[in-house]
């Protein structure tokens, strides 16, 4: 089975700060891909970042770069240089191929960004 | 262009009507999927469609009921749902089984 954990509910973060999100993930698969999505107030799920477990490279996208430690099972997302807009829900997930195209996802960190 | 276009934004349905949500893409993905997200927690799988058949069922009620006319578009029909059916209702699609899941904006239902 697989199981995605975000153990921290909530964090603040000075802005203009980098802030580093946890996530790790359960799996006995060798083929799988990791997601982060950011969701604002309005509810919408965005797509941040994407993480293919056989990708060397951790993947960047602006100032989102996920941190991949394939031995730790951990796909920890590192936002730099925080802005008042990064204040949201942030969600970790996980589809592994094996699982027939299922998307799991964790149970989400509430960042808030002070000015 | 990585639009999923979800309707209506919102809706109020009493327990005797019936309703459909409406998700629609045009990037070509061969999987879609609905998720149900009550507040403050995670979404919850709910229907995966692969190359347009049905693929996945978590055990939803028959209340709920999916369909895919074709590749772009996705329905969910909803009958005789009850008040704790109320929730945010999301629409995802992705290319492939190895690629990034795009979401749409949600239907926000409330069942009075």
């Amino acid at each position: 089975a697989q199981k995605i954990t975000q153990t921290q509910p909530g964090m603040f973060v000075q802005e203009k700060e980098a802030v580093t999100l946890d996530c790790t993930y359960d799996t006995s698969d060798q083929s799988y891909g990791l997601f982060w999505y950011k969701q604002p107030s309005s509810g919408e799920m965005i797509f941040l970042i994407y993480q293919g477990s056989y990708d060397e490279q951790n993947a960047t996208e602006g100032r989102y770069s996920l941190n991949f430690q394939k031995a730790r099972k951990s796909a920890n997302l590192v936002i730099s240089a925080s802005q008042l807009g990064d204040s949201a829900m942030y969600f970790c997930a996980m589809s592994s191929y094996s699982s027939a195209s299922k998307i799991i996802f964790g149970s989400g960190t509430r960042l808030s960004i002070r000015p | 262009d990585t639009e999923v276009t979800q309707t209506p934004k919102h809706l109020v349905m009493g327990m005797t009507n019936k309703k459909s949500l409406k998700c629609e893409q045009h990037m070509g993905h061969r999987a879609m999927y609905w998720y149900k997200q009550k507040a403050k927690k995670p979404p919850e799988l709910m229907f995966v469609y692969s190359y347009e058949k049905l693929s996945i069922n978590e055990s939803v009620p028959s209340r709920f009921s999916p369909e895919c006319p074709n590749s772009s578009l996705l329905n969910l029909h909803l009958h005789a749902l009850q008040p704790e059916d109320s929730a945010l209702y999301l629409c995802a699609s992705r290319q492939t089984e190895s690629t990034e899941a795009f979401f749409g904006q949600g239907t926000r239902l409330t069942v009075v």
